[in-house]
């Protein structure tokens, strides 16, 4: 069965500073994968996604991700991170057909003045 | 483009009482909505897929009697609590698959709705 694992609970980073979120996936096939935020008390938003093509993915607010299948891992960057990216950060993994969206657990991101 | 909306945005009601959430897809066709509960700093645990015009398909462990599903429309899919009690307490957060999106899988979420059972 397709999983999504996030294995940082809680990140704080000063602000300026990169950030690198990691996730990695279980999924047979070529998986469709998404990166969502959520501020606290509200719905997600899309920051970007993988369906094919360019490994390199770029998105909203300055965010990239990079799907790489030798390492089933489809991490999430910025290069420097500003105050108001403080929020919950979700990746995902589609499965296939069946339209489903199996969430990872998330990752918290503090960001330090 | 595509929003999804939710109502209401909180709800506070009284233990054995049943709450129904609408999720209405508001410039695009959804023939599927799916329907997540989220507990606090928790992630997003899908409870239903509902696909327009026929019943839902419930996940493992997901009483269907008690979350009652209905996808009439293209745009408008509704989740019932039913009997709630405080242990339904949480964050309801539906989706909504554009109809042209294709095997993409893309999905585009609502606000929350935040159900609170005395």
């Amino acid at each position: 069965a397709q999983s999504v694992t996030q294995p940082d609970i809680h990140i704080t980073v000063s602000e300026g500073a990169s950030l690198e979120l990691r996730c990695n996936y279980s999924y047979g096939a070529t998986p469709y994968l998404f990166w969502y935020v959520q501020s606290p008390g509200q719905g997600l938003q899309l920051l970007l996604k993988y369906f094919s093509g360019d490994t390199l993915v770029q998105g909203i607010k300055g965010f990239e991700a990079e799907f790489k299948r030798s390492q089933s891992s489809f991490n999430l960057r910025k290069p420097s991170v500003h105050w108001s990216d403080a929020a919950e950060y979700f990746c995902a993994v589609g499965e296939g057909s069946a339209s489903k969206i199996i969430f990872g657990s998330g990752t918290r991101l503090s960001i330090r003045p | 483009g595509a929003v999804v909306s939710q109502h209401p945005s909180r709800v506070i009601c009284k233990s054995g009482t049943s709450v129904k959430i609408e999720c209405r897809s508001l410039d695009f066709q959804a023939t599927t909505m799916f329907w997540y509960r989220q507990f606090p700093k928790k992630s997003l645990m899908l409870m239903a897929t509902s696909n327009e015009g026929s019943k839902a398909t419930y996940e493992q462990g997901v009483e269907k009697d008690k979350f009652l599903i209905n996808h009439a429309s293209l745009t408008l899919s509704t989740l019932t609590v039913t009997s709630a009690h405080p242990e339904d307490s949480s964050f309801y957060i539906c989706s909504a698959r554009d109809l042209l999106a294709g095997a993409r899988n893309e999905q585009f979420f609502g606000p929350g709705t935040r159900l609170t059972v005395l």
